[in-house]
């Protein structure tokens, strides 16, 4: 089974800290995303992926950098945490089928608080 | 207007119902289209993808397209407690002739299916 393990469940920071949210995937996938969940709000993506080193901005980059050293690994960077970036993080990825199946597979989450 | 739009529910349906989870999109050019469920503290599955227009059984389960009116439908026969859960509509854009693409969430569809 594909296995994609986020860093932390619950982490508490506070404002103005730099926050680091690791993502590792098992499965040699080239596609990793970043959303957050807000209740009423859905999943928004932050960033995404698709290979090494690259990087594409998603719908609310705001606030918000990633890094992408190793293929198997997504990091999400918070530069300076504010409270309103307080939400549910949940990282995912994917492998590029033949009929573009952008089945995603997802951690269980990191419930970022901050104070 | 937002990319993918879906009623936030609760949908409450009793059980053996049927229950249809309905969800619009934006942009014409959408080529991929997924219903994820997911459950409480928990994060998405997939359950069903869409590519082409019409109906695709799975189960209980059906999805249905139609990309003439840009809308996506989910629905689930013989209802039971245990579908109860949020139920995320996702479109996938894939810019050009792109692979890199990303994928849309609405803000999911609440369903309770009472005993």
């Amino acid at each position: 089974d594909v296995k994609v393990t986020q860093s932390s469940r619950y982490l508490v920071k506070r404002t103005g800290e730099k926050v680091f949210l690791e993502c590792v995937q098992d499965m040699d996938h080239e596609n990793m995303f970043w959303y957050r969940q807000d209740p009423g709000l859905g999943l928004r993506l932050i960033y995404f992926s698709y290979d090494v080193k690259m990087k594409e901005k998603g719908d609310i980059p705001e606030g918000y950098s990633v890094s992408r050293e190793k293929k198997e690994r997504f990091s999400l960077i918070l530069e300076s945490a504010s409270t309103n970036q307080t939400s549910m993080y949940l990282c995912a990825s994917s492998s590029l089928g033949a009929g573009r199946d952008e089945k995603l597979f997802f951690g269980s989450g990191t419930q970022l608080s901050v104070l | 207007q937002k990319e993918v739009e879906q009623n936030s529910g609760p949908l409450s349906v009793p059980e053996g119902a049927i229950a249809s989870l309905n969800c619009t999109y934006s942009d014409r050019g959408s080529q991929s289209f997924f219903w994820y469920r997911q459950y409480s503290g928990k994060s998405p599955e997939l359950i069903m993808s869409i590519y082409s227009n019409g109906d695709k059984e799975d189960g209980r389960f059906t999805a249905q397209l139609n990309k003439a009116s840009q809308y996506v439908s989910l629905l689930i026969r013989d209802s039971q407690p245990s579908d109860s859960a949020t139920y995320l509509c996702a479109v996938g854009l894939f810019p050009g002739s792109s692979n890199t693409g990303k994928l849309i969430f609405g803000q999911g569809t609440t369903l309770q299916v009472k005993p």
